[in-house]
């Protein structure tokens, strides 16, 4: 079983700035998965980032990286240079069976002010 | 584009009704989802597939029930919708082997009176 928790309800950026978003993980599971979706108002799902439990390098993609720190428990997702089109809620997301079972959290409301 | 669709996209039913949700993939993966999305919960986990016939509760399954007669069709069944079912649902599919990489249909809007 899997527990993500993300204690942001709601972050707020000005343009251009950095922003990280926190998330703790607990999990029984050996091997297991991070992530990271991005839900516009929109409403789709997109997929940002993955940081597999025993990748010895942060994941980064584009904007986007990964703040892995494992002893920790934690997965947080650093944005750099926000944009407007960044506003949006933020999912971290674990995964760590072999059926690829998704454990949500409840979510981040990113606020990119200009 | 994960090449995945989900019909309707929005549906008004009433409470007792059976309600039929379709997820439909042009691209043969084996491993299918349904999920749920209300307000505060981020999405739960409904049903998943791992293959023709073989599905898997999740978290939230009461009252839910799936089939999968074929590689590209995952069907979610409400067998009598109540209003507590009022939700996004959201259908994925899982790519690859190594990231575990889910990527999600646009959703349908159900909302039970």
């Amino acid at each position: 079983a899997q527990k993500i928790t993300q204690t942001q309800p709601g972050m707020f950026v000005q343009e251009k700035e950095a922003v990280t978003l926190d998330c703790t993980y607990d999990t029984s599971d050996p091997s297991y998965g991070l992530f990271w979706y991005k839900q516009p108002s929109s409403g789709e799902m997109i997929f940002l980032i993955y940081q597999g439990s025993y990748d010895q390098q942060n994941a980064t993609e584009g904007r986007y990286s990964l703040n892995f720190q494992k002893a920790r428990k934690s997965a947080n997702l650093v944005i750099s240079a926000s944009q407007l089109g960044d506003s949006a809620m933020y999912f971290c997301l674990a995964g760590g069976t072999s059926y690829g079972k998704l454990t949500f959290g409840q979510g981040t409301i990113l606020t990119v002010h200009p | 584009d994960a090449g995945i669709t989900q019909s309707p996209r929005h549906k008004v039913t009433e409470t007792g009704t059976p309600v039929t949700l379709r997820c439909h993939q042009t691209e043969n993966h084996r491993y299918m989802y349904w999920y749920r999305q209300d307000p505060g919960h981020g999405l739960r986990l409904i049903h998943y597939s791992y293959g023709v016939k073989d599905t898997d509760k999740g978290e939230v399954s009461d009252g839910y029930s799936v089939s999968r007669s074929k590689t590209e069709d995952f069907l979610l069944t409400l067998e009598s919708a109540t209003s507590s079912q009022t939700s996004v649902y959201f259908c994925a599919i899982r790519f690859g082997t190594e990231q575990e990489t889910q990527y999600f249909g646009p959703g349908t809007r159900l909302l039970v009176l």
